[in-house]
């Protein structure tokens, strides 16, 4: 079974610039996340889609980050225009539960690396 | 809000060494309990979950864990740890009924020969 793929694996932008990062989840999977993880903490969700709807993105910063999930497959996350504390780890991860029924382990992607200057 | 606690931050052990990594969670209702494990370069990947039934869980590479409801824990634990076994391990934790996973800070494990 082919994994989470996510790219580019690493990004350097300067702050005000912006940024987009691209996930194609395991075939199947019709839940994708989208999580920040900051240097010395765990991964913190910031999107959460069901197919090509949001389910839960109450903790995007929306003046700045956005998803879109076409199709139901890929999906991409932007951030326009990027701080410094922007710099983290932008994980992807998909399961097979449908939304609601909470079980599912996530299958994650091994992430993009950005570094905001 | 949920939250979840991993009180050890960096942990370091000699190779057989038994190991226990704290988790402590808040949640009043029904939980779904994870152990995720991050090998140096590598992707979060399930060691172990917990949904229902017995409350000692055994997942993968010889590690187990036991969720005490009373006291809103879910330790990891392995008897024997390898050189291998250094990674990240993160404690996750979701409601019974919705998706949205809350991570720990993480620990990380550092296994001397």
């Amino acid at each position: 079974e082919a994994g989470v793929a996510q790219s580019p694996r690493y990004k350097i932008i300067e702050k005000r610039q912006s940024v987009a990062f691209w996930c194609n989840p395991i075939s199947g999977h019709a839940t994708l996340y989208w999580y920040q993880q900051i240097l010395g903490q765990g991964p913190k969700l910031l999107i959460q889609f069901q197919n090509n709807g949001v389910v839960d993105d109450s903790q995007l910063p929306k003046d700045r980050f956005s998803a879109e999930r076409l199709k139901g497959v890929d999906s991409t996350l932007k951030i326009q225009p990027a701080k410094l504390e922007d710099s983290a780890v932008y994980l992807c991860a998909s399961s097979l539960v449908v939304a609601g029924e909470g079980g599912s382990p996530l299958h994650f992607g091994n992430g993009t690396r950005l570094t905001v200057t | 809000a949920q939250s979840v606690s991993q009180h050890n931050h960096h942990v370091i052990l000699s190779e057989a060494a038994s190991l226990e990594l704290g988790c402590n969670y808040s949640y009043g209702g029904t939980v779904n309990l994870f152990w995720y494990v991050q090998y140096p370069g590598q992707h979060l990947q399930l060691l172990l979950k917990y949904f229902s039934g017995d409350p000692l869980v055994k997942g993968i590479k010889g590690f187990e864990a036991e969720f005490i409801k009373s006291k809103f824990s879910f330790n990891l634990r392995k008897p024997s740890v390898q050189w291998s076994d250094t990674a990240e391990y993160f404690c996750a934790v979701n409601s019974y009924n919705t998706d949205k996973l809350i991570f720990g800070t993480g620990t990380r494990l550092q296994v001397f020969p």
